[in-house]
């Protein structure tokens, strides 16, 4: 069974801190994926990563940088906080083919205040 | 550029009624069309996808490539079935998928 896991569930976070967000795959995914998701807006995906220290942006990468340097763990980091990056963050993961589906995590709800 | 759009923020129907959520895609090649659902506190997964054609907890879908729609039906709603479902599309040789803005399923007992 594919596992994913968010580092958190919920995090409180101040304007302007460093935000580490950590996901871990178990099934040696080649694809990792992190997309945030908003009421009314559906899922947008910010960064992707095809392999390890690959990355590509998505749709929505401002403000937002990622790291690979394992294959199992993708990181999403938000240099410096804003209050419209308060969301849910999901992270999600694949094998290599493109046909194969996406296994998420349990999201992590980011509150910025 | 690709494009998936559900009509439907909010669907709500009676226990035992037919279901229809409607999702309709902008893409100029041949896609790869999903459906994935996410229950309350639980994770996003997918329901089913268009290749497989197969049947999942009573839903299907049909890919029409005239009406450019992925439709997801189920005859007869059960109260299990609320949820948030979204539907999403792949191109041709991409690694992304691109969602729409999720539609809320409400079965009324």
């Amino acid at each position: 069974d594919v596992k994913v896991t968010q580092s958190s569930r919920y995090l409180v976070k101040r304007t302007g801190e460093k935000v580490f967000l950590e996901c871990v795959q178990d099934m040696d995914h080649e694809n990792m994926f992190w997309y945030r998701q908003d009421p009314g807006l559906g899922l947008r995906l910010i960064y992707f990563s095809y392999d390890v220290k690959m990355k590509e942006k998505g749709d929505i990468p401002e403000g937002y940088s990622v790291s690979r340097e394992k294959k199992e763990r993708f990181s999403l980091i938000l240099e410096s906080a804003s209050t419209n990056q308060t969301s849910m963050y999901l992270c999600a993961s694949n094998l290599a083919g493109k046909a194969e589906t996406q296994y998420f995590g349990p999201g992590t709800r980011l509150l910025v205040l | 550029a690709q494009r998936v759009t559900q009509p439907e923020k909010l669907l709500s129907v009676f226990k035992g009624a037919p279901v229809e959520l409607k999702c309709n895609y902008s893409y100029s090649g041949s896609p790869e069309l999903f459906w994935y659902v996410q229950y309350s506190r639980q994770r996003l997964q997918l329901l089913l996808r268009h290749i497989s054609r197969e049947s999942i907890k009573g839903f299907t879908a049909d890919l029409n490539k005239g009406e450019t729609s992925f439709h997801l039906k189920k005859p007869f709603a059960q109260e299990e079935d609320s949820a948030m479902y979204y539907c999403a599309l792949r191109g041709a040789g991409s690694y992304q998928l691109t969602f729409g803005k999720g539609t809320k399923l409400s079965v009324i007992p």
